[in-house]
C-alpha cells in the first residue's frame, strides 16, 4: 500500500515569496491533515479536511496561509509571502474517516532566508 | 482542555538496557492515546495506540505502554534498548472534533539516545 506523498522534500526561498507544498494521501483516505512542525516542538494542526471540506482551520494563519483540496484526494497547502518564523517542517497526515489514526508523509522542510 | 505532558525532553540508555519514556495526559474523559516516533528526516511512524480496550498496549519493534487512568499516565517502555531505536518520540492525545473526525494533540517530544 502507498503511503501519504509529499513533495517537495525541502524548499529554501526568501521572506516575502510564496511557496506551495503537495500532498497525495493514502487511497480511499476521506480525512486529510497539514501540520506545521517547528524545530524542537511537536507538530501543531493548521487544517484539517474530512473530504473536500474543511473541518478545523482555526490554528491556520489565514492572512498568509491557504490550503485547498479541490476534488477530496490531494491537497496543496500555500503560504503568501513567507515570514521568518515560517520556517519548518510541513507535515501531512491522512486517515479513513471517523478513524482517529493518522498515516504521516515524510514532510516538506522549509527553510525561509 | 485534552493535552499531554512529556516529562523528559532528552532520555539517554546503553544498549541492552530498558527505555522508560514518561507521558502524563489532561483529558475529560476516556481518552484516545498514542505514541509516534520520528527518525531524523524522516516522517512520523504510529508506534501504538490506546482506544479503550486493553490497558497494556503492545506496539512495534518491541515497544509497550500502560494505560493508568489513576496516574493519569502512559509511559512508553521497551525491556531492551537497540541502537536503531535512536529517535524523537511523541506521546499523542486525539480529540474529537464536530462528532465525527479527530485532532491529534501532540506533547512537545523526547529524544531517545542509544548509546553502544
Amino acid at each position: 500500500e502507498a503511503g501519504v506523498a509529499q513533495s517537495p522534500r525541502y524548499k529554501i526561498i526568501e521572506k516575502r515569496q510564496s511557496v506551495a507544498f503537495w500532498c497525495n494521501p493514502i487511497s480511499g483516505h476521506a480525512t486529510l491533515y497539514w501540520y506545521q512542525q517547528i524545530l524542537g516542538q511537536g507538530p501543531k494542526l493548521l487544517i484539517q479536511f474530512q473530504n473536500n471540506g474543511v473541518v478545523d482551520d482555526s490554528q491556520l494563519p489565514k492572512d498568509r496561509f491557504s490550503a485547498e483540496r479541490l476534488k477530496g484526494v490531494d491537497s496543496t497547502l500555500k503560504i503568501q509571502p513567507a515570514k521568518l518564523e515560517d520556517s519548518a517542517v510541513y507535515l501531512c497526515a491522512s486517515s479513513f474517516r471517523n478513524s482517529p489514526e493518522q498515516y504521516f508523509g515524510p514532510g516538506t522542510r522549509l527553510t525561509v532566508t | 482542555a485534552q493535552s499531554v505532558t512529556q516529562l523528559d525532553s532528552h532520555v539517554s540508555v546503553s544498549e541492552g538496557t530498558p527505555v522508560l519514556l514518561r507521558c502524563n495526559y489532561s483529558s475529560s474523559y476516556s481518552p484516545s492515546l498514542f505514541w509516534y516516533v520520528q527518525h531524523p528526516n524522516k516522517g512520523l511512524q504510529l508506534l501504538l495506540k490506546y482506544t479503550s480496550a486493553a490497558t497494556l498496549v503492545k506496539g512495534i519493534n518491541g515497544f509497550e505502554a500502560e494505560f493508568k487512568k489513576s496516574e493519569t499516565s502512559f509511559h512508553l517502555t521497551k525491556p531492551s534498548a537497540h541502537m536503531s531505536d535512536a529517535a524523537e518520540y511523541f506521546c499523542v492525545v486525539s480529540v474529537g472534533v464536530g462528532g465525527a473526525t479527530n485532532k491529534l494533540i501532540f506533547g512537545t517530544g523526547t529524544l531517545l539516545a542509544v548509546q553502544p
